[in-house]
């Protein structure tokens, strides 16, 4: 199982980008990917997931109005795009592969079993 | 939204040694909180899960439990690969917060 991200970026405040998370070796559709991102020197930051089945998406409030989670089936590829940049969107960007398991008495559990490598995103003037 | 906190910040111990790093979550998140191990410039990986759940492979010196409102991480026998920083994670509900960290030193 390999999560392949693209390569590093460097954008000027205000500007898009957007990550890409090749999958391979499982099949896409049966796990969700959850998108974190880890400024310099801090903890993660979970940002979201996305369907792979039907691309339906749930987003933390603190980005939610400048992100949109995607994927392609065809490539298997999920896509995390981020708008309006600001200095303190620069982070490392990782995506994983979700592990739901059903949990005694109801609920599940849910973890990232796969990250990919991270991408780096530096916004800078 | 859950927020998480963890402690001690950080700690020093030598190999051999037992030790425990507590994760406590604002609302009852039982038993949904992950732990995950990271090394500098790596991405995390998980150790445990559901609490209590050993992710496989995850050597058994690694184990979870809670006590209270409190979720807590034990390493025993502590080994020179088990250095760098662990987070635990609720997995409650989104937003799936990650706690702030604690770093492991090996004397």
């Amino acid at each position: 199982v390999l999560l392949l991200q693209s390569g590093a970026e460097v954008k000027k405040p205000g500007a898009s980008v957007k990550v890409s998370c090749q999958t391979s070796g499982y099949e896409f559709t049966n796990y969700f990917i959850h998108w974190v991102r880890q400024a310099p020197g801090q903890g993660p930051e979970w940002l979201g997931w996305v369907s792979p089945i039907n691309g339906d998406t749930k987003y933390t409030q603190r980005v939610g109005g400048r992100v949109a989670m995607t994927r392609d089936t065809s490539t298997a590829t999920a896509y995390l795009e981020l708008n309006g940049l600001r200095s303190d969107d620069t982070a490392v960007y990782y995506c994983g592969r979700v592990i739901s398991l059903a949990a005694p008495g109801g609920g599940y559990y849910y973890y990232i079993d796969v990250w990919g490598k991270g991408t780096a995103v530096t916004v800078s003037s | 939204d859950i927020r998480m906190t963890q402690s001690p910040p950080s700690l020093s111990a030598s190999v051999g040694d037992r030790v425990t790093i507590t994760c406590r979550a604002s609302h009852n998140i039982s038993p949904y909180l992950n732990w995950y191990h990271q090394r500098p410039g790596k991405a995390p990986t998980v150790l445990i899960y559901g609490a209590s759940e050993l992710q496989n492979g995850v050597p058994s010196r690694f184990s979870g439990s809670v006590s209270g409102a409190d979720f807590i991480l034990t390493i025993t026998n502590l080994q020179p690969d088990d250095f760098g920083t662990y987070y635990c994670q609720s997995s409650f509900e989104s937003p799936f917060t990650f706690g702030p960290g604690t770093t492991v030193d090996i004397k």
